[in-house]
């Protein structure tokens, strides 16, 4: 079964909103990663949030974590139509540290 | 998908005949892995390898089977394709830095099974 779980499923938002994506996850973890799939191609990592951390910034991307909820959000500021993609989070367990296991992921559209 | 490179791109087989698909690095990474990315679930870890000829199941390593006999090319064998192999196969690789493993992706094998 998925470590983490992406809510919502889907998201449509106009071109210079902010989007939310939210991950949960159910065993302790190392570290939790967000990336990104644009259509037809491999996945691209965004950023890694490790465990003792509770928020990471990276341009317009903020992480934050909450340990004791066991869940993540990403928030993407301003959007673009250029970040129209599926976003993903990957958690690293303590007990299998090197295998990432990814949730089924948030399909963003962001409309010009 | 610099640094990686999947092969083929795209194939098209027939029900109970072999398959494989490659997987070639240029990283230099010691962790490679392969998973299947179906509609609905997300990616899902087949098998990964942690060095050369060490490899361990992942997820959904029923009916696949890996070979790491260099550093750089880790294959995964269907030995007998079934139509529920119909999928987007994707190989990662990783430095596995102690509690920060990233993971660079390939460019995906859509592989169909009639």
């Amino acid at each position: 079964s998925q470590q983490g779980e992406e809510d919502p499923q889907a998201l449509s938002i106009q071109e210079g909103e902010n989007a939310t994506m939210n991950c949960s996850y159910k065993t302790s973890i190392n570290n939790l990663q967000w990336y990104r799939q644009n259509s037809g191609r491999g996945l691209v990592h965004l950023i890694l949030i490790r465990s003792n951390e509770r928020e990471k910034h990276s341009g317009r991307l903020r992480v934050t974590l909450d340990t004791s909820k066991k869940s993540s959000s990403l928030l993407i500021t301003a959007s673009r139509a250029a970040d129209t993609a599926s976003y993903f989070c990957a958690t690293d367990g303590n007990t299998n540290a090197g295998k990432s296991t990814f949730g089924d992921g948030t399909t963003l559209t962001v409309k010009p | 998908d610099a640094g990686i490179t999947q092969s083929p791109r795209h194939k098209v087989t027939e029900t109970g005949t072999p398959v494989t698909l490659r997987c070639h690095q240029t990283e230099n990474h010691r962790y490679m892995y392969w998973y299947r990315q179906d509609p609905g679930h997300g990616l899902r870890l087949i098998h990964y390898s942690y060095g050369v000829k060490d490899t361990d199941k992942g997820e959904v390593s029923d009916g696949y089977s890996v070979s790491r006999s260099k550093t750089e090319d880790f294959l995964l064998t269907l030995e007998s394709a079934t139509s529920s192999q119909t999928s987007v196969y994707f190989c990662a690789t990783g430095a596995g830095a102690a509690g920060a493993n990233v993971l660079t992706f390939g460019a995906g094998s859509r592989l169909t099974v009639l």
